[in-house]
């Protein structure tokens, strides 16, 4: 497509219940990250993909916290036992990273899955 | 461990007058900063980027931005503000080239008076 799509746009869940975030990233782009922005506050970085490997996961909260991307594309984020604090907007976004070439690369943002955990 | 601060959460200005946005950060590495700009119910949109080119970069939408590495500083400047610029601009840091793990700051909201 013509940009990152990310799916729903809106979630409301319960308290409890596992949720799955979906992202459709640009195509071709190998890079993918997860984001989470919570109101009032900056993206706060979760994790990042390159092709089918998490590159770094250190920003996952806690191991209710889980991301998948197993064909170098389309990524899953999962969360389990959702908790009122997970509530926020999660966004995703894309970048075609070239060895070497880092510098050149624009990370492309979606528009966010605003989740509400009630 | 890297941060950035920005002064200000609401910044107000009247149309076509100077912008200014500050944007101090904390990097024990030399830093690789960026400008993005968030309107309503859109995603995070690139503005400029500093990646050690050239102290003056200019963006889209007749923004600049400086670095300067004495006062550990990279604010976002644009001469004549347009009703269309008002959005959350977001500053953020990063130890890598490209766009991966970065740090942002909280938020300037920008509004634009007529």
């Amino acid at each position: 497509g013509a940009g990152v799509s990310q799916t729903p746009s809106n979630k409301v869940t319960e308290k409890g219940k596992y949720v799955e975030l979906r992202c459709d990233p640009i195509s071709g782009h190998t890079a993918l990250y997860w984001y989470r922005q919570s109101l009032g506050q900056g993206p706060e970085f979760l994790i990042y993909f390159q092709g089918t490997g998490a590159a770094d996961d250190s920003g996952l909260p806690n191991d209710r916290f889980f991301a998948v991307r197993p064909e170098g594309s389309v990524s899953t984020l999962k969360i389990q036992r959702t908790e009122r604090g997970d509530s926020a907007v999660y966004l995703c976004a894309s970048s075609l990273t070239l060895l070497g070439q880092g510098a050149q690369t624009e990370a492309f943002f979606g528009q966010g899955t605003r989740l509400t955990v009630v | 461990a890297q941060s950035v601060t920005q002064l200000g959460s609401h910044v107000s200005v009247s149309e076509g007058a100077l912008v200014l946005l500050r944007c101090n950060y904390s990097s024990s590495v030399p830093p690789y900063l960026f400008w993005y700009v968030q309107y309503p119910n859109q995603g995070l949109q690139l503005l400029l980027k500093y990646t050690s080119a050239a102290t003056l970069v200019k963006g889209i939408n007749g923004f600049e931005a400086e670095f300067k590495k004495s006062e550990t500083s990279f604010h976002l400047t644009k001469p004549s503000a347009h009703m269309s610029d008002a959005a959350e601009y977001f500053c953020a840091v990063s130890d890598q080239e490209g766009a991966q793990k970065l740090v942002f700051g909280q938020g300037t909201r920008l509004t634009i008076n007529p």
